[in-house]
């Protein structure tokens, strides 16, 4: 079975903080892939990365950066000087290879980022 | 706007009646998705078709739940004899079909219809 935990519910910090996002997830499968995506006050959901299973480097763009960690399944999403745009619920991720209809999405993380 | 378009975007209805969502795909989108997402959780499948062809259920879409893309392009789901249990924010997706070398073509998800059942 596939599981995603977000185990941080929701996380306030103060602008220009950095702010990482824990996502822990469980799966057999030897290949599959692992996505981030930010969901504002609108409600859609906005792709910010995706990583398949046999790419563990760390990935950076602009202020967002992703740890992956086979080993203790672990792909966690940092926000460096956060920006009260930032503000929204983050959800993790994780789909099987081959079925790339079927999101396993964990129950997200809320950040606030107060002025 | 050239994103997906779901209608309406709330609704309000009393328990035991039938209620029906729209989903607009961004053009040229052949795969579509349609996800259920309670509050506090993240969204969870509920069916995808490719064209106009439903080749995925989960079973979280029970008997009286029913989806269809007549034309391979708007999708509807229906919900009959709502429950109070169906409250959420129904979400729906759209993409191109699946290539690993393009990001282009992961789905791209609409603004949800939000279901009130009283």
């Amino acid at each position: 079975a596939q599981k995603v935990t977000q185990a941080q519910t929701e996380i306030s910090v103060v602008e220009k903080e950095d702010v990482t996002l824990d996502c822990v997830y469980e799966t057999r499968d030897t290949t599959y892939y692992l996505f981030w995506y930010k969901q504002p006050p609108s409600g859609e959901l906005v792709f910010l990365i995706r990583r398949n299973s046999f790419d563990e480097q760390n990935e950076i763009s602009g202020r967002y950066s992703w740890n992956f960690q086979k080993s203790t399944s672990s792909f966690n999403f940092t926000i460096t000087a956060s920006q009260v745009v930032d503000s929204a619920v983050y959800f993790c991720a994780l789909r099987r290879r081959g079925n790339f209809n079927k999101f396993y999405f964990g129950s997200g993380t809320k950040l606030n980022v107060k002025p | 706007d050239t994103g997906v378009s779901q209608d309406p975007r709330h609704k309000i209805t009393k328990r035991g009646q039938n209620v029906t969502f729209r989903c607009d795909p961004i053009s040229e989108h052949n795969r579509l998705y349609w996800y259920r997402q309670t509050l506090g959780q993240g969204p969870e499948f509920l069916t995808y078709f490719q064209n106009e062809a439903q080749l995925e259920k989960s079973r979280l879409l029970s008997d009286r739940f029913s989806a269809e893309r007549p034309k391979g392009s708007f999708s509807t789901l229906e919900i009959q004899r709502t429950e109070q249990g169906d409250s959420a924010m129904y979400l729906c997706a759209s993409s191109f079909p699946w290539d690993p070398g393009n990001l282009n073509t992961e789905a791209f998800f609409g603004q949800g219809t939000r279901l009130t059942v009283v």
